[in-house]
């Protein structure tokens, strides 16, 4: 099992740019969630999934987008990124609270100049 | 809102000294989870806790949940080089499964 995967690993973005962060897991996992870390500080949730086709905000849902077509796949899409937005994003996936915990891919780290 | 504080935020040990870092929730959790993350990498689930008064231990953490179920501590005995990191303790956010996590307690272990 490969996890929880995301790309790209780094990614240095220009003001106004888009793009697509990538998260992939091989769990079966019907939940996944989008965090970003920003340096020295602890971890906000953006989005989350509780299964393929339905999305709820996190505490910092601004600025971000989500879709969850199927249950391996859960991208965030940032439009129009600011230098606000530069971070380390992580994707996680687990089962329902209760039943254990969460399992984090790697992370990308986004710089917007 | 709900809060998860930590305490210490950072601690730096001798190789070999004991370490402990505190949880504090301002509302009952149902659980608490803990999480390591080394410098550069991604967090790693190291626990949960369900039951009120839990105690598990892993080699040489012990993972303690407050009899009121909003507090946790991990204890470390006897440090390493390999335990350094940040560690995270986290709750449910209300009664639905986003996790709320804590500020952290960055350890630095010293050879």
């Amino acid at each position: 099992n490969a996890g929880v995967t995301q790309t790209p690993k780094f990614r240095i973005l220009k003001i106004g740019q888009s793009m697509t962060l990538q998260c992939t897991q091989d769990m079966n996992h019907n939940y996944m969630y989008w965090y970003r870390q920003d340096p020295g500080m602890g971890l906000k949730l953006i989005y989350y999934s509780v299964g393929a086709g339905i999305t709820d905000k996190g505490e910092v849902p601004n600025g971000y987008n989500v879709s969850r077509s199927t249950t391996e796949d859960f991208p965030l899409r940032l439009e129009l990124a600011a230098p606000s937005q530069t971070s380390v994003y992580f994707c996680a996936s687990s089962y329902p609270t209760g039943q254990g915990g969460q399992y984090f891919g790697p992370g990308t780290r986004l710089t917007v100049l | 809102g709900q809060q998860v504080m930590q305490i210490p935020q950072y601690q730096h040990v001798q190789e070999g000294e004991d370490f402990t870092t505190y949880c504090n929730s301002s509302t009952t959790l149902s659980n608490i989870q803990w999480y390591k993350q080394r410098p550069g990498g991604h967090p790693v689930f190291l626990i949960q806790l369900v039951k009120s008064g839990e105690v598990k231990k892993q080699k040489r953490l012990t993972f303690q949940f407050g009899e009121a179920k909003k507090n946790s501590s991990l204890h470390i005995t006897a440090t390493q080089t390999t335990d350094v990191g940040t560690y995270f303790c986290a709750g449910p956010r209300g009664a639905t499964n986003k996790l709320i996590f804590g500020t952290g307690t960055l350890l630095a272990v010293q050879p």
